[in-house]
């Protein structure tokens, strides 16, 4: 498709599992960005990548979330462990190159997880 | 850390009368504003990226203004219609070059 896909939609998952979210982003794009985003608020940015290097992690709310580009396309965010606060939608960004100075993000329709 | 508010909160609009919204954001070490609506069910999709002082961007009925010397920029809905329901987000790029963002302005149009 043409533009950033993330599976799954939705993930319902129990406490203490380890989940693995996918992004997709748009072929050619450089950068990809990771955001969550909680009920009521905007998204807030967990981390970014430039191709395959992970250039800033420091949004990554603890040493359970770990996220990777392996060949500098697809995209997967772990969460080890999960607790009751990861409950929010996660949402993945592509921009065509740089740092996104004045490129706009292409977002997939997020994954929403839930855990119980 | 950059701070970026975004007022009101939520905005009911009658359709066919025009509207606007704002986003404040620290002026100090400016780079870059980017709005966004984001329907619900769908994806945000990117609407505008602001970088020089006095800017004004258009698209279709949508237009927004940027003030970098005071930190503000304005979205503006000229005859709004009912799928311009949606929250509009904007955000602001800081010196790590992450993007900062509000919590958004939902705005529902009524019929």
């Amino acid at each position: 498709g043409a533009g950033v896909s993330q599976s799954p939609r939705y993930k319902v998952a129990k406490r203490g599992q380890d989940v693995a979210l996918r992004c997709d982003p748009i072929s050619g794009h450089v950068s990809l960005f990771w955001y969550q985003q909680a009920l009521g608020q905007g998204p807030e940015f967990l981390t970014y990548f430039q191709n395959e290097a992970q250039l800033d992690k420091s949004g990554l709310p603890s040493d359970r979330f770990f996220a990777e580009r392996p060949e500098g396309s697809v995209s997967t965010l772990k969460i080890q462990r999960t607790q009751q606060e990861d409950s929010a939608v996660y949402l993945c960004a592509s921009s065509l190159e740089g740092t996104g100075y004045n490129q706009p993000q292409h977002f997939g329709d997020g994954t929403r997880l839930s855990i119980l | 850390i950059l701070n970026v508010e975004q007022s009101p909160q939520s905005l009911h609009v009658q359709e066919g009368d025009s509207t606007n919204f704002t986003c404040s954001f620290p002026s100090s070490n400016f780079y870059a504003l980017h709005w966004y609506r984001w329907e619900t069910a769908k994806s945000p999709e990117a609407l505008f990226v602001m970088t020089l002082n006095g800017d004004e961007k258009k698209k279709g009925r949508i237009s927004a203004t940027l003030n970098t010397k005071e930190g503000y920029s304005y979205l503006y809905i000229k005859g709004s219609q009912p799928e311009d329901s949606a929250t509009y987000l904007c955000a602001s790029l800081d010196s790590n070059y992450q993007l900062i963002w509000g919590a958004g302005t939902k705005l529902i149009i009524k019929p």
